[in-house]
């Protein structure tokens, strides 16, 4: 079965400093990884995905994320953060018949 | 293209009252599936579909039923709402399998008191 954890519930940080998301995952299946956000009262949007090649992807939004097969984490980054970019942040991994298992979530706040 | 549109965007039910969440997509997707979202639990797969006839359960499958007559509608039904079933419901579309890039309707909130 397929499993993802999200390792922090909130990331505090302040606007123009870098941050990043963690995310860990468990798949006896060939691996797809995928970044979402949602903003406030809004419904989810693809940030970035991988499906194989490169192990460093990049987004929308100046995010990007590194699949890191050996430590099964995928980790999203970004160098310089805006108010903007305050959201929750969703991993997950597929699951079978084009669905996706998803984490917790992450909520990214950002303050002046 | 509308995407996948959902309604209604609000509802409040009664405990027992019936209803159904309406879910469409104009991209002649294959696989449709229902999550539902709650605040520290990310998105639960409710039901899918990999195509017009065919549906499945997911993980929280209990107090809801699905069907799916054509390609594009794929509605979701409370048979006897519980507080339990509180919850923002989203609906996804993909395009086949091994695509499993989802695209979201805007949600649907839901409240049963």
């Amino acid at each position: 079965a397929q499993s993802v954890t999200q390792l922090d519930s909130q990331v505090p940080v302040f606007e123009e400093a870098p941050v990043e998301l963690r995310c860990n995952y468990s798949s006896s299946v060939s691996v797809y990884l995928f970044w979402y956000v949602q903003y406030p009262n809004q419904g989810l949007q693809l940030l970035l995905k991988y499906l194989s090649g490169s192990t460093l992807v990049k987004g929308i939004n100046g995010f990007e994320a590194e699949f890191n097969k050996s430590q099964t984490s995928f980790h999203l980054r970004k160098p310089s953060v805006h108010i903007s970019d305050t959201a929750e942040y969703f991993c997950a991994v597929n699951s079978g018949y084009s669905t996706l298992t998803f984490g917790k979530g992450t909520m990214l706040l950002v303050s002046p | 293209n509308a995407g996948v549109t959902q309604t209604p965007k609000f509802q409040v039910l009664k405990t027992g009252q019936s209803m159904t969440l309406q879910c469409a997509q104009d991209m002649n997707h294959e696989y449709m599936s229902w999550y539902r979202q709650d605040p520290g639990m990310g998105l639960r797969l409710i039901h899918y579909s990999v195509g017009a006839g065919i549906t499945d359960q997911g993980e929280v499958p209990n107090g809801y039923n699905v069907s799916r007559s054509t390609t594009e509608d794929f509605p979701l039904r409370l048979l006897s709402a519980a507080p339990s079933q509180t919850s923002v419901y989203f609906c996804a579309s993909s395009y086949s399998i091994g695509s499993y890039e989802q695209y979201f309707g805007p949600g649907t909130r839901l409240t049963v008191t």
